[in-house]
C-alpha cells in the first residue's frame, strides 16, 4: 500500500513549470515525503524529499501543505528530457513503497 | 563511484531453468534492497539488506526465489525454477542509512524473459 495517490498521467509544454500534485492524507508525523522519477527503461532516480518545510535542490521544489496531508513537486522549467513517471512516496524508518506514479510528458 | 552496477542488463531464459541475478552496491552504503517490476504489479519491493544480513524477505514471492549477500560489495538473487510469471526487470539499490533518508541509488535493472 502506497499510501498516496497521484495522477496517472500530465503533459506539460516544454519550457513552462511542471507541477505534479500527490495526495498523502494519512501520513503518520515522522514520515517525510520523497519524490524519485524513472526515465524510460532506467532505474529510478531519487529527486528530493521534505517533512514539512518547502525544499528546494538543483532539480526541483517541493511544496508540503501546512496540514502535510499532500504535496507538489515543482519542475521550474520542464525539458524534453523530464519525460518520466514520477513517483510520490511516504517514509519513516520503512524501505520505500512505489505506486503507479503519474506519467509526465513534456511536450516540444 | 561508478554507482550500483547490475548484472546481466537482459536475460532470456527458459522454464525451470536457474537464474542468478548480480549486484554491486555503492560502496560504503550499508544497505541493499531488491526491487522488482512489472506492468501489472509496479515496482515491489523484495528484500533488504544492512550490513550483508537479511532483514525483511516479506517480499519475495516464494521459496523459489532466494537472495545472499556474501560481503558489502556483492549480493545475488536467485531464481530456480524460474517461470514465465517471473518475467520483470529486477532493480538493486543501494543506500547509506536509509532510516536517516531515504535516498536510494539504483542500478540499471536486469531484464528477465522466461520463456
Amino acid at each position: 500500500d502506497a499510501k498516496t495517490t497521484q495522477p496517472p498521467s500530465m503533459d506539460c509544454a516544454e519550457g513552462r513549470a511542471a507541477n505534479l500534485p500527490c495526495n498523502h492524507s494519512t501520513i503518520s508525523g515522522n514520515e517525510y515525503v520523497y519524490w524519485y522519477r524513472q526515465i524510460h527503461s532506467q532505474g529510478p532516480q531519487y529527486i528530493i524529499h521534505g517533512l514539512k518545510n518547502n525544499e528546494t535542490n538543483e532539480m526541483a521544489s517541493l511544496i508540503i501543505t501546512e496540514d502535510r496531508k499532500s504535496s507538489t513537486l515543482i519542475l521550474p522549467h520542464a525539458t524534453l528530457r523530464d519525460t518520466a513517471v514520477y513517483y510520490c512516496s511516504l517514509s519513516g524508518n520503512t524501505p520505500l513503497v512505489f505506486g503507479k506514479g503519474t506519467r509526465l510528458s513534456v511536450i516540444a | 563511484d561508478a554507482g550500483v552496477i547490475q548484472s546481466p542488463r537482459h536475460e532470456v531464459t527458459e522454464m525451470g531453468q536457474e537464474v542468478t541475478l548480480r549486484c554491486k552496491p555503492i560502496s560504503g552504503h550499508d544497505y541493499l534492497f531488491w526491487y522488482r517490476q512489472t506492468m501489472m504489479r509496479g515496482l515491489e519491493l523484495l528484500i533488504y539488506f544492512n550490513n550483508n544480513v537479511p532483514i525483511d524477505d516479506s517480499g519475495m514471492p516464494e521459496d523459489r526465489f532466494s537472495a545472499k549477500m556474501p560481503n558489502a560489495s556483492f549480493s545475488t538473487l536467485k531464481i530456480q525454477p524460474s517461470e514465465p510469471r517471473d518475467s520483470a526487470v529486477y532493480f538493486c539499490a543501494s543506500s547509506f542509512d536509509f532510516r536517516r533518508a531515504n535516498v536510494l541509488t539504483f542500478g540499471a535493472g536486469s531484464r528477465l524473459t522466461v520463456l
